[in-house]
């Protein structure tokens, strides 16, 4: 079974404040995910990669960025957060995009006072 | 551009009967792969079905849905819903060669006694 592993869990901090969230797989995968999860909106991809040092934009990267340090390692930088970036945060990894399952972390719940 | 639409937000049903959400894609690509992922609450989102063969029923955990690909669309299906069916559905596209998964914004299905 594929794993995906996401810390921290739940994390609040304040309007300007500097949040890093993690994740690892161990499933050798090439692709790598960062979703943010809103009522309303459903999963919004932020950004991706397909391998280490390498980086996408996704479709709501505004207020942040990422970097990929390994194969396994996929981070989530919040440098100025703001309210807006209240929300629950997935982090996915899968061999392809196309045909392989994407599989999910157990999401990192971010508030942002 | 692609894009996936549900138009439930939110699904309310009895244990027992029948359930559908609807899905439905746009795509340039003649050859899509649809996907429902299921959460469930305080679990990670995980796969429930995918397809990409057109007029084939797939079927997964008691859940079906056809592609069709004349109408575009990606219904899933349930004869009898069970209380355990109570999750957030996101139906899901991609297409060879696609960067990433593109979700609609998610079907809450509430099944009570």
């Amino acid at each position: 079974e594929a794993a995906v592993t996401q810390s921290p869990r739940n994390k609040v901090t304040v309007t300007g404040g500097n949040v890093t969230l993690s994740c690892r797989q161990t499933n050798s995968h090439n692709y790598m995910y960062w979703y943010r999860q809103d009522t309303g909106h459903g999963l919004r991809l932020i950004h991706y990669s397909y391998g280490a040092g390498n980086l996408q934009i996704g479709d709501v990267p505004d207020g942040y960025k990422a970097t990929r340090t390994t194969q396994e390692d996929f981070f989530l930088l919040l440098e100025l957060a703001s309210p807006s970036q209240t929300s629950l945060y997935f982090c996915a990894s899968s061999g392809t995009p196309s045909q392989n399952t994407l599989y999910f972390g157990a999401g990192t719940r971010l508030s942002v006072l | 551009g692609d894009s996936v639409t549900q138009t439930e937000g939110l699904v309310t049903l009895t244990e027992g009967l029948p359930v559908m959400l609807n899905c439905t894609y746009q795509t340039i690509y003649s050859n899509p792969f649809l996907f429902w992922y299921v959460h469930y609450l305080n679990e990670s989102p995980r796969l429930l079905l995918k397809s990409s063969t057109d007029n084939k029923r797939t079927e997964h955990q008691g859940f079906h849905a056809t592609l069709h690909k004349s109408s575009s669309s990606f219904h899933l299906q349930k004869s009898s819903a069970q209380l355990s069916d109570s999750a957030l559905y996101y139906c899901a596209l991609s297409y060879q060669g696609g960067r990433a998964l593109i979700f609609g914004t998610g079907t809450t299905v509430s099944v009570s006694p």
